[in-house]
C-alpha cells in the first residue's frame, strides 16, 4: 500500500499510554518534515506535533507538551508518537501528516474507563 | 481572537463558484505564509487540495481538478479557496492550514452545502 498507514491505536484507560506507529511509502521518508494531527469526534482538525527531516527540531501543541513524545527512524520509514498520562480528551483520530501528501486513514485513540 | 478564521458554512448551486475564506488574525503580514488547503467528506480522511503562498509560489495536490485554485486578498488578510463549477461531490469540510510561532495551526473549517 503507498502511503501514510498509521497503527497503533485502542482503547486505554485515562493515566495510560498508547505508541502510535506510522509507516511511510512512496516518498524519500528522510527528505521531509512530519506531524502527527488528530481529528476528535465530530470536531475539526487539531495539530499535536511536528519533526524536521533529521528529527533535530520538535515542537508540541501545549495541550501534549510534557505528555507526547514524537520521533522518527528515518531507516524504517517509520514515524511514532508516544502518548503518556492519556486524557479522556485526547480521544481522537490520530494522522500522521506531510503536509502536502495524501492523509492516511489514521488511528482511532479512545480513553475511557 | 484566533489566527485563522473560516466561515463555518457557505452553500451554492450546482454549476456556481464558490470562494472560501481564511483570514489571518490583524497583525501578521499575509505575504510570510504558506497556506494548506484540505477537504473532508464525511466519514474520509481529509485530502490536500493545495498550498498558496503567490502566484509564483503554489502547489497543486496531486488529482486535485484545476477547478481548485488558491490565492490571496491583501486588503481583507485573507486567503481563498475558489471551487469553480460546483458540483455535489465538492459537498464538504474545507480547512485551511499554516505555520505560525513554531506550530501549526487549522481554521475550524467551512461546511460546503452544494444546494
Amino acid at each position: 500500500e503507498v502511503g501514510l498507514v498509521e497503527s497503533g491505536g485502542g482503547l486505554v484507560q485515562p493515566g495510560g499510554s498508547l505508541r502510535l506507529s506510522c509507516v511511510v511509502s512512496g516518498f524519500t521518508f528522510g527528505s521531509y518534515e512530519m506531524n502527527w494531527v488528530r481529528q476528535a469526534p465530530e470536531k475539526g482538525l487539531e495539530w499535536v506535533a511536528y519533526i524536521s527531516s533529521s528529527g533535530g527540531t520538535i515542537q508540541y501543541a501545549d495541550s501534549v507538551k510534557g505528555r507526547f513524545t514524537i520521533s522518527r527512524d528515518n531507516a524504517k520509514s517509520s514515524l511514532y508518537l508516544q502518548m503518556n498520562s492519556l486524557r479522556v480528551d485526547d480521544t481522537a483520530v490520530y494522522y500522521c501528516l506531510r503536509v502536502d501528501w495524501p492523509w492516511g486513514q489514521g488511528t482511532l485513540v479512545t480513553v475511557s474507563s | 481572537q484566533a489566527v485563522l478564521t473560516q466561515p463555518s458554512s457557505l452553500s451554492a448551486s450546482p454549476g456556481a463558484s464558490a470562494s472560501l475564506t481564511c483570514t489571518l488574525r490583524s497583525g501578521f503580514n499575509l505575504g510570510a505564509y504558506r497556506i494548506y488547503w484540505y477537504q473532508q467528506k464525511p466519514g474520509s480522511p481529509p485530502r490536500y487540495l493545495l498550498r498558496y503562498r503567490s502566484d509564483s509560489d503554489k502547489q497543486q495536490g496531486s488529482g486535485v481538478p484545476s477547478r481548485f485554485s488558491g490565492s490571496k486578498d491583501a486588503s481583507a488578510n485573507a486567503w481563498i479557496l475558489f471551487i469553480s463549477g460546483l458540483q455535489s461531490e465538492d459537498e464538504a469540510d474545507y480547512y485551511c492550514m499554516t505555520w505560525h510561532s513554531s506550530a501549526y495551526v487549522f481554521g475550524a473549517g467551512t461546511k460546503v452545502t452544494v444546494l
